[in-house]
Parts: structure tokens; C-alpha cells; sequence
């Protein structure tokens, strides 16, 4: 059984840009989360997707948005990119809402210069 | 404003003997709360959870105990083990299974043998 794969491993990008990550869930999976770990801090959730919907989002702006595709795979895009955005983002997968247990990737280490 | 705190960056405890990490938040709504654990280059790992209806769950050498009055959880290992050192996150939720969790920075944990 293949875990949560996420893809790139690291990234460079310059104040402004756009930036799109992937996420590939655990077989079966179909509710993923995204969270943003800012280097010594806990992870933050940005928002959650279930069967291709937003179902739960955390305070950051509008400029953070996302897709789900059928296979259950999902984006992350980051749009005009700001410093602070330099972080490890982390996707999570989950068989279903109710589950508490969530399987997280290994994340992408974003740099914002 | 940091509902989840863990005060404790590091910690170091000898092969062996007990781990105790702290976990305190202040929103009296939160009444499910998850450990994770942590190894470099690798997303959480899901640990232990407990909800508000306990005060004690215990899975091998992990045990999580929590004190509503004094809104603080903490988590033993015994006995600890070198290949426990990691970061260990504590995070809560209003409600099992629900998408939102709020993590504290975490406390890295050194097993010395």
C-alpha cells in the first residue's frame, strides 16, 4: 500500500509568484487536508477536501486555494507569493471525515525569496 | 494567539527511563486531542488520542492523560527508547474526526543511551 507521496521535495520561487503543489492520497483515502508548518511552529490547517469539495478551511486568505480530483489527488496553489509563505506545507489523507487518523506525506519545503 | 502550547522545546531523558511531555490550551471547547510524533524529512506519524469522556489511554509504552480542570494533557513513554528522539506535536479538535486540528510547536524529544 502506497502512503501519501507529495510532490516537489523542495521548491524556490520569488515574492509574487504562483507556486502549485501535489499531493497523492493513501489508496482509498478520500479526504485530504493541507497545513502550513512555519519552521519552529506546529502545523496550521489551511483547508480540507472531500470527494473534489472544500469542506473546512483555516485563516489564510483567499490566495490559498485547492483542488480534488476523482482519483482523490490534490493541489495546493499559492498565488502572489509573500516571504511569509515560506514554510514545509503538508498534505494529509484520511479513509473518511469521521476517521480520526490521518496519514501525512512527507511535505514541501516552499522558499519564498 | 496560541491555543495549543507545548513550553517545553527539548527535552532529554536516559534509555530507559519515563518520557513525560506537556501539552496546555486554553479553549474550553476542545474536547479531542491527538499526539504525533515526528521523525526529519517524514510527515507526523499519528501517535495516541484521547477525548474529553477519559482522563487516561494507554497503547504499548504510550500513555496520554488528561486533566480537564487544568486544561493540560501529557504523554508518557516507558519505557523510552533511542529510537523515540523525534518531535512530538500535541493537537486538538472540538470533535472526533473533525478536520480541524490545532497543533501546539512541539517539544523534540532526545533518548541517549
Amino acid at each position: 500500500e502506497t502512503g501519501v507521496t507529495q510532490s516537489p521535495t523542495h521548491l524556490i520561487k520569488t515574492r509574487g509568484q504562483q507556486v502549485t503543489l501535489r499531493c497523492s492520497s493513501q489508496s482509498g483515502h478520500n479526504t485530504v487536508s493541507w497545513y502550513q508548518q512555519a519552521l519552529g511552529q506546529g502545523p496550521q490547517f489551511i483547508f480540507q477536501y472531500y470527494r473534489e469539495e472544500e469542506n473546512g478551511r483555516g485563516n489564510f486568505p483567499p490566495r490559498f486555494s485547492g483542488l480534488q480530483f476523482p482519483n482523490y489527488s490534490s493541489e495546493l496553489n499559492v498565488n502572489a507569493l509573500e516571504l511569509d509563505d515560506s514554510a514545509l506545507y503538508l498534505c494529509a489523507s484520511r479513509p473518511g471525515q469521521g476517521v480520526d487518523e490521518q496519514f501525512f506525506g512527507p511535505g514541501t519545503r516552499l522558499t519564498v525569496l | 494567539d496560541q491555543q495549543v502550547k507545548q513550553n517545553s522545546p527539548s527535552l532529554s531523558v536516559q534509555e530507559g527511563r519515563i518520557s513525560i511531555l506537556n501539552c496546555d490550551y486554553t479553549n474550553s471547547m476542545f474536547d479531542y486531542f491527538l499526539w504525533y510524533k515526528k521523525y526529519p524529512a517524514e510527515g507526523p506519524t499519528f501517535l495516541i488520542s484521547i477525548s474529553s469522556i477519559k482522563d487516561k489511554n494507554e497503547d504499548g509504552r504510550f500513555t496520554v492523560f488528561l486533566n480537564k480542570s487544568a486544561k493540560h494533557l501529557s504523554l508518557h513513554i516507558v519505557p523510552s527508547q533511542p529510537g523515540d528522539s523525534a518531535v512530538y506535536f500535541c493537537a486538538a479538535s472540538t470533535a472526533s474526526g473533525t478536520y480541524k486540528y490545532i497543533f501546539g510547536t512541539g517539544t523534540r524529544l532526545k533518548v541517549l543511551a
